[in-house]
């Protein structure tokens, strides 16, 4: 089995500071990491993946997103956050034998100016 | 490269009328999946295709719901009849096995989605 959880509804924060997007996840096998990010009216948009390597990946837009395995946390960041990063953000967890990703319920990212 | 196209992109039927949607993937992509999202939700997954064989279904509420890729390239998803709680949008998405773009391998890159509204 596996599941996704994205504890926050929705996180505020000022354009020109960090963020942080908090995701963790429960699977068997190895895990495959997704974020996708999704804006009024649109499709989800792929951002990044962690599948194996370097726990730190790099993604579009300036994002990035840290693989912890200990404490099962694939949280999203940005160094400096844009108003045009609002939008709704949305974390996947598939198992490594799997080919259906499990997705969280989103998170509401709101910059404020 | 074009991204996934779906149409329409918004529908607004009388429940128990039959509504249709077409999906068009990534070229080159063969497998192609068919997602449910309900407001506040993430998408949930009805059916998988690997090329024109549906091989994950097992969400996909056959009495009602139909869907079909007969060559393996654009796929329909049907509903019939349709429900007031089918409202909802539902998006469309491709992968390929082999690293195409950024995403690499196996990435699901989705269409803008159709929102369906039954009265």
């Amino acid at each position: 089995a596996q599941s996704v959880a994205q504890p926050e509804d929705q996180v505020n924060v000022a354009e020109g500071n960090p963020l942080t997007v908090k995701c963790t996840y429960s699977v068997s096998g190895n895990p495959y990491l997704f974020w996708y990010v999704q804006y009024p009216n649109r499709g989800l948009q792929f951002l990044l993946k962690y599948i194996t390597g370097d726990n730190l990946v790099k993604g579009s837009y300036g994002f990035e997103a840290e693989f912890n395995k200990s404490q099962t946390s694939f949280h999203l960041k940005k160094p400096s956050a844009l108003v045009s990063d609002s939008a709704l953000y949305f974390c996947a967890v598939r198992d490594g034998g799997s080919y259906i990703p499990t997705f969280g319920r989103g998170t509401s990212l709101i910059v404020h100016p | 490269e074009a991204g996934v196209v779906q149409s329409p992109r918004y529908k607004i039927i009388e429940k128990k009328q039959p509504v249709a949607f077409w999906c068009n993937p990534i070229s080159g992509h063969n497998t192609l999946y068919w997602y449910l999202q309900n407001l506040g939700q993430g998408p949930e997954l009805l059916i998988r295709y690997e090329n024109e064989e549906a091989v994950d279904d097992s969400q996909l509420p056959k009495d009602r719901f139909s869907a079909e890729r007969l060559k393996g390239v654009d796929s329909t998803l049907k509903i019939q009849p349709a429900e007031l709680g089918d409202s909802a949008v539902y998006l469309c998405a491709s992968s390929s096995r082999t690293p195409r773009g950024a995403g690499g391998a196996d990435t699901q890159y989705f269409g803008p989605g159709t929102r369906l509204t039954v009265l």
